[in-house]
């Protein structure tokens, strides 16, 4: 199972919006609404944002939203802050009954 | 409060073998599937494993398969990932996972503070 592709980092001014691609199969974001986000600053566990492509666990801000087109999923950050600045990581689930996750993206806040 | 505690990480040769465990609680462990994510110095996230909530289902990727066996106690709250012919590219924090839907393998709301493996001679 091949990792999805991201973007190996994207950038943005604060207060602008980002987003974050990530590029599969019809064998998994293609074919299934179970593409999740996260988000993980250096040295912490990853923290959930979005799970079945658009849904926010209670707790995560308005700011993060998610979508998908065909076997592309994204992440939208509007109002950028300073904060934000972190790795971001796709998940899918798949047709092999396993998950598989993206390589990563770096988001840096100018 | 959901809480999960890795623990059984450690420096192993090359051709070793490794226990891990996650101690759950703050919820009800055998209503959910649980899974181990990994993740190597400075590399992205891989899922490792996942098992369903009785433990009669486990799931697990090509690279791991027939070396690395996932179960669980469910009297006891713990989730175990048996790790044996442990390569260099097994380095990495190993992590316990719940997800936010019960009979999910993905979307993970919960995490523990990892265990680190470290393979090497």
């Amino acid at each position: 199972q091949s990792a999805l592709t991201q973007p190996a980092s994207v950038s943005g001014s604060p207060g602008q919006s980002i987003t974050i691609s990530c590029t599969g199969t019809s064998s998994d974001v293609g074919g299934y609404n179970h593409v999740s986000w996260y988000q993980q600053h250096p040295g912490k566990a990853p923290k959930l944002l979005i799970y079945d492509v658009s849904n926010r666990p209670s707790g995560v801000s308005y700011r993060f939203s998610g979508s998908k087109s065909g076997n592309t999923a994204s992440l939208t950050i509007s109002g950028l802050q300073a904060e934000d600045e972190a790795d971001y990581y796709c998940n899918s689930y798949t047709s092999s009954i396993t998950g598989v996750f993206g390589g990563g993206t770096k988001l840096t806040v100018l | 409060e959901v809480q999960l505690l890795e623990s059984g990480g450690g420096l192993v040769q090359p051709g070793g073998s490794l226990r891990l465990s996650c101690a759950a609680s703050g919820f009800t462990f055998s209503n959910y599937a649980m899974n181990w994510v990994r993740q190597a110095p400075g590399k992205g996230l891989e899922w490792v494993s996942g098992i369903s909530g009785s433990g009669r289902d486990t799931y697990s990727p090509d690279s791991v398969k027939g070396r690395f066996t996932i179960s669980r106690d469910n009297s006891k709250n713990t989730l175990y990932l048996e790790m044996n012919s442990l390569r260099a590219e097994d380095t990495a924090v190993y992590y316990c996972a719940r997800p936010t839907v019960t009979t999910y393998i993905t979307a993970f709301d919960f995490w523990g503070q990892g265990t680190m493996v470290t393979v090497s001679s």
